[in-house]
């Protein structure tokens, strides 16, 4: 499975875009992209998938080039709850397993 | 709709002794079932994964073991814990709508002393 690289921590303020990119030099053509968030003492939790392109929801968006090496988490206008860790996860669902890396850390201040 | 939940959800014990933490998932049926563990201030990783009843894969531990007697039940045990078993450990169920999207339990966490 393909390794995952992500800067270890993130400062932004309030109200900005925050953009957090993720290192997946080895990624097989079958593997799809997925960023989770993590609060203190709760379990992660799902914010969007990817194969390509572009895909856009109601809390982000996520930017994936045309050779998928990387890929990048856009947070639209943060707020201070907004504070978390993230984690880019790339597998191949069907293998049943899914790795997480060290993910980073985002600091949203006033 | 499903939900997952996981207990206790805080433990203290002393090294040497057994560790028993349960899962039960609710709303689905022959889910695929992991457990994680989180060191403080670390990433998560995963120590084994279950594709149906009787059927486990271990990742990592070698003093943990995983068993599912039951289709929506996942349990994860020790028979004599170490202090670097402390963590943040947590349960979780792969949806079935074909995105792979992980659902999580509420964390059980576990001190070992």
């Amino acid at each position: 499975l393909a390794k995952t690289t992500q800067p270890i921590s993130m400062d932004s303020y309030e109200g900005q875009e925050v953009n957090i990119t993720c290192s997946h030099n080895n990624i097989a053509t079958n593997d799809y992209i997925t960023w989770y968030q993590q609060f203190p003492s709760q379990g992660p939790r799902f914010i969007i998938q990817g194969y390509k392109t572009k895909v856009t929801n109601e809390v982000a968006s996520l930017f994936i080039p045309a050779d998928r090496k990387s890929s990048t988490l856009s947070l639209p206008r943060v707020s201070l709850s907004d504070t978390a860790v993230y984690y880019c996860l790339v597998g191949l669902y069907n293998f049943n397993k899914f790795y997480f890396g060290s993910g980073t850390k985002l600091n949203v201040k006033p | 709709s499903q939900t997952i939940h996981q207990w206790p959800a805080t433990l203290v014990q002393p090294v040497g002794s057994p560790l028993s933490l349960e899962c039960t998932v609710e709303g689905t049926s022959n889910p695929n079932l992991y457990w994680y563990r989180q060191a403080a201030g670390r990433g998560l990783q995963l120590l084994f994964y279950s594709v149906g009843i009787g059927q486990i894969s271990s990742e990592v531990p070698q003093n943990l073991s995983a068993s599912r007697p039951q289709d929506r039940q996942f349990i994860l045990s020790s028979k004599k814990l170490l202090l670097s078993d402390s963590g943040f450990y947590l349960c979780a169920w792969v949806g079935g709508s074909g995105t792979g999207e992980l659902f999580f339990g509420e964390g059980s966490r576990l001190t070992v002393l």
